[in-house]
């Protein structure tokens, strides 16, 4: 499954709310998506699995929605740590594939 | 707190070989490191992430990218909560940073709660 994040760069401001994008070229069945914030020089950090369940000790300005082939992150109130980069994973079929990222910058 | 951390990243000449090692801790009581499958991720510059390998918590079931099928071998020492990654035939568009990841639940095809920082492997001449 090729999954193709929208768009590549988003720029916007603290306090601001953003939505990222990422569809899926066929269906991602059991909502086997996930989403990863990444910020340079460290870890990888779970957000949201299952497509809408927010990981231990997310904050809720974070959701997820979508199913099918079309999935969405909101991000609301942006603060300066959420600046980063984005990605979706499917892990509904083999191979695990993910999107190629959505950066996140201040405007 | 889980915590993963890679190491072995290092330049290495086209056709060359790696080992990778990524040490697991912080798992608490009653979390055995043999029941997690753990994977590598990498990261090749400019680019998004791509899944790599992943062996099953008992070191029996292994997965494959085909861009490294038959050059990489992934295996793990459960004594040692490490999990290794030995790459052959290198190539240039193995260049990225390595990341090891390991799943909540002991499937060898889910999501990642935990990663490492990455180590970087570099092949050039």
């Amino acid at each position: 499954i090729v999954l193709t994040q929208s768009p590549d760069t988003l720029s916007s401001s603290p306090g601001e709310t953003v939505t990222l994008s990422c569809r899926a070229s066929q269906t991602v069945s059991n909502l086997y998506l996930a989403w990863y914030q990444h910020r340079p020089g460290q870890a990888p950090r779970l957000l949201i699995y299952g497509a809408v369940t927010r990981a231990t000790g997310i904050p809720d300005r974070f959701s997820g929605d979508g199913a099918g082939t079309d999935f969405t992150l909101t991000i609301s109130r942006l603060e300066p740590e959420d600046f980063a980069v984005y990605y979706c994973h499917q892990y509904d079929v083999s191979p695990l594939t993910f999107g190629g990222g959505t950066k996140v910058e201040i405007k | 707190e889980v915590q993963l951390l890679e190491s072995g990243g290092n330049l290495v000449q086209p056709g060359g070989s790696l080992r990778l090692s990524c040490a697991v801790s912080g798992l608490g009581p009653g979390r055995k490191f043999s029941i997690y499958a753990v994977s590598w991720v990498r990261r090749a510059p400019g680019k998004g992430l791509e899944w790599v390998s992943t062996i099953s918590g008992n070191g029996a079931g292994t997965n494959y990218a085909d861009s490294v099928r038959g050059r990489f071998t992934i295996s793990r020492d459960n004594f040692k909560n490490t999990v290794y990654l030995q790459m052959d035939r290198l190539r240039a568009d193995d260049t990225a940073v390595y990341f090891c990841a390991k799943d909540p639940v002991g499937s060898m095809r889910f999501y990642f709660d935990s990663w490492g920082q990455g180590t970087l492997v570099t092949v050039s001449s």
